[in-house]
């Protein structure tokens, strides 16, 4: 079974641009999460997506969203970008219906530089 | 909401050695502890998970254990090898519910060969 997929892998952007990231989940997994991963932070949890509905959210300001389409793939858009964005976002899928706290399988991450 | 904590930052063994990572969580509901390795360039990997309704719980030399009560749990990799260089990050959540998992700052773990 291939695993989750996320492109780009690596992506930079300039201050106040938006960008869109993609996620696959693993065939059959119908929950999606996102999570910001930065030095000072650490892993932070954005967002998870079951059904193309947000159901869980983190303490991110609303300049991040994302959505989930009836494939499952889904999609997280960061707007007006600020240096503080840039970080490695990860992408996990679950196999049940259990929630964000099912066991979760990462993807790659795509690498977000903002100049 | 919970908080976790992870100790060491750092941790440097040499091969062959045992290496022990240990986290203490505050919420008392959490039920669901995932263990998760990441190597450079890649994302978290789960190594190991245990609930709260078992104390133990081995997969070759990985093992996890908890301690309710004290609202701690620990990874224990046994006979270290350097392909086990990784930050290793633990994770606590309530399974079956609507939770966000809060992790732990993560260990950077060293194997010397």
């Amino acid at each position: 079974k291939a695993g989750v997929t996320q492109t780009p892998r690596y992506l930079i952007k300039t201050r106040g641009q938006q960008v869109t990231l993609s996620c696959s989940p693993i065939s059959g997994h119908r929950s999606v999460s996102w999570y910001q991963q930065t030095p000072g932070q650490g892993l932070q949890f954005l967002f998870e997506y079951f059904s193309e509905t947000q159901r869980n959210k983190g303490n991110f300001p609303g300049r991040f969203s994302g959505r989930q389409f009836s494939n499952s793939r889904s999609e997280m858009n960061v707007s007006t970008l600020e240096l503080g964005d840039s970080a490695l976002y990860l992408c996990a899928s679950s196999p049940s219906s259990g929630g964000s706290t099912d066991t979760q399988y990462f993807g790659p991450g795509t690498r977000l530089t903002v100049l | 909401g919970e908080n976790v904590e992870q100790h060491p930052s750092t941790l440097s063994v040499q091969e062959g050695d045992s290496a022990v990572i240990k986290c203490t969580y505050s919420d008392s509901a959490s039920n669901y502890f995932p263990w998760y390795k990441q190597e450079l360039g890649k994302g978290p990997q789960l190594i190991i998970d245990i609930r709260s309704n078992v104390g133990e719980k081995k997969d070759q030399r990985i093992a996890v254990t908890l301690n309710k009560t004290a609202k701690h749990f620990s990874l224990h990799i046994t006979e270290t090898q350097p392909e086990d260089s990784a930050v290793y990050f633990c994770a606590a959540s309530i399974q079956g519910g609507s939770y966000i998992p809060t992790f732990g700052r993560g260990t950077s773990l060293i194997v010397h060969p």
